[in-house]
């Protein structure tokens, strides 16, 4: 199994410029999600997903879309990238809640907005 | 909501030492409670959890956790540091999305530096 992965692994863009991040897991997970890494503040819940069709918002979803048309991706839309969106982001996927259930975590997306 | 806090965002033993890492949760309804791993430049691991049952848990590479209900706490500890435990290390407990799902609150992080 390749577990969860993502790419890119690293991007920089322009701001006001759009883009996806791809993440991907072959463990038949119902639950994915996605955080965001900066320094000093831990992980922050972006957006998650509880199956195919179905998404919602997490602590910090402004900026973000994201769709989950089929069970194994869980892509992520940066809409008109902005400094602030400077992070580290990580895709993670479990069997079922993550407040419950081990998450498994990608290897990330290093992201910087210029 | 559910917070935590990890005290020390840095955290520096010798090769051998006990490893100790600090971690309080807010609320006073027991969560479920986790340590996350992560090496430098890659994603997070579970290193191990606590759900229910017995308050000392064991996880991977020898480190265990304690949950103490009437301090709020589960401490992360290690009895004889070694090199490649050097990472940073997150606590995070079980809170509940606006939408009503299980999610999890991460701790801002403990960083591990283990000297020779």
């Amino acid at each position: 199994n390749a577990g969860v992965t993502q790419t890119p692994k690293f991007q920089v863009l322009k701001t006001g410029q759009s883009m996806t991040l791809q993440c991907a897991q072959d463990m038949n997970h119902e639950y994915m999600s996605w955080y965001r890494q900066d320094p000093g503040m831990g992980l922050r819940l972006i957006h998650y997903s509880v199956g195919a069709g179905i998404t919602d918002q997490g602590e910090v979803p402004n900026g973000y879309n994201v769709s989950r048309s089929t069970t194994e991706d869980f892509p992520l839309r940066l809409l008109s990238a902005a400094p602030s969106q400077t992070s580290v982001y990580f895709c993670a996927s479990s069997y079922g809640p993550g407040g419950t259930y081990e998450q498994y975590f990608g290897p990330g997306t290093r992201l910087t907005v210029t | 909501a559910q917070s935590v806090t990890q005290l020390g965002s840095h955290v520096s033993v010798s090769e051998g030492a006990l490893v100790l890492l600090r971690c309080n949760y807010s609320s006073s309804v027991p969560p479920y409670l986790f340590w996350y791993v992560q090496y430098p430049n890659q994603g997070l691991q579970l290193l191990l959890k606590y759900t229910t049952g017995a308050t000392l848990v064991k996880g991977i590479n020898g480190f265990e956790a304690e949950f103490k209900k009437s301090e709020t706490s589960f401490h992360l500890t290690k009895p004889s540091a070694h090199m490649s435990d050097a990472a940073e290390y997150f606590c995070a407990v079980s809170d509940f999305t606006q939408g009503g799902s299980e999610k999890l609150v991460f701790g801002k992080g403990t960083k591990l530096t283990v000297n020779p």
